[in-house]
């Protein structure tokens, strides 16, 4: 079956613009996670929904991020004043639930901001 | 989530099991161990996990210690394929959302 997709595979955009990067997650799972990585490094969290609820958004850095799930599924991260450290893999992942289910990645966005 | 310790990078012969160590010195009681590797250019990808027993699966064996203060993840037969960088994860079950805290992992490095 389709795992989880992100669109687009890679951005570039210019210091101050706005962004969005998509999700979709594995069709009939309720929980979603954005995480950034960044060169060298493992993911790092960034926010987590429940259904359509952002159950957990302290890995969020500052309020230029912000991240919506209106539907349930599919999910948009939105990026605002992009700053060149926010270039970095934007990784979406989804499990059934909540829980100790199994993370399923997405191949991640590439965002690079000049 | 306690904290875990991997060697930045191991080589292995490509037929042979590579053993790849993990120590989480901190753990507690109810946290599980969970393995992830990222292939270049792919999200990271689930292999194993287990609490306190020995788990196999078709992808990998996990081996943990009695006092689960450490653990090593055997691929038994390693290919080119499983050359990736591999996570070792602790982390507790909370009933509601449970993020993974990646560190920087082992690059494992499968070589003809």
């Amino acid at each position: 079956g389709a795992g989880v997709s992100q669109t687009p595979s890679n951005k570039v955009t210019e210091k101050g613009k706005y962004v969005e990067l998509r999700c979709d997650p594995i069709s009939g799972h309720t929980a979603l996670y954005w995480y950034r990585q960044s060169l060298g490094q493992g993911p790092e969290f960034l926010i987590y929904f429940q259904g359509t609820g952002a159950a957990d958004d302290s890995g969020l850095p500052n309020d230029r991020f912000f991240a919506v799930r209106p539907e349930g599924s599919v999910s948009t991260l939105k990026i605002q004043r992009t700053e060149r450290g926010d270039s970095a893999v934007y990784l979406c992942a989804s499990s059934l639930f909540h829980g100790m289910e199994t993370q399923y990645f997405g191949p991640g966005t590439r965002l690079l901001v000049l | 989530d306690a904290k875990t310790t991997q060697p930045p990078s191991m080589d292995c012969a490509e037929g042979r099991a590579a053993n790849l160590p993990c120590n989480h010195s901190t753990i507690s009681g109810n946290e599980y161990v969970y393995w992830y590797r990222q292939i270049h250019s792919q999200g990271p990808q689930y292999i194993i996990h287990g609490l306190k027993n020995n788990e196999t699966n078709e992808m990998a064996s996990l081996i943990i210690t009695e006092d689960r203060k450490s653990s090593t993840l055997i691929l038994p037969h390693a290919t080119l394929r499983d050359t990736a960088v591999y996570y070792c994860i602790v982390r507790v079950f909370t009933g509601g959302g449970n993020k993974l805290t990646f560190g920087t992992g082992t690059q494992l490095k499968v070589e003809l």
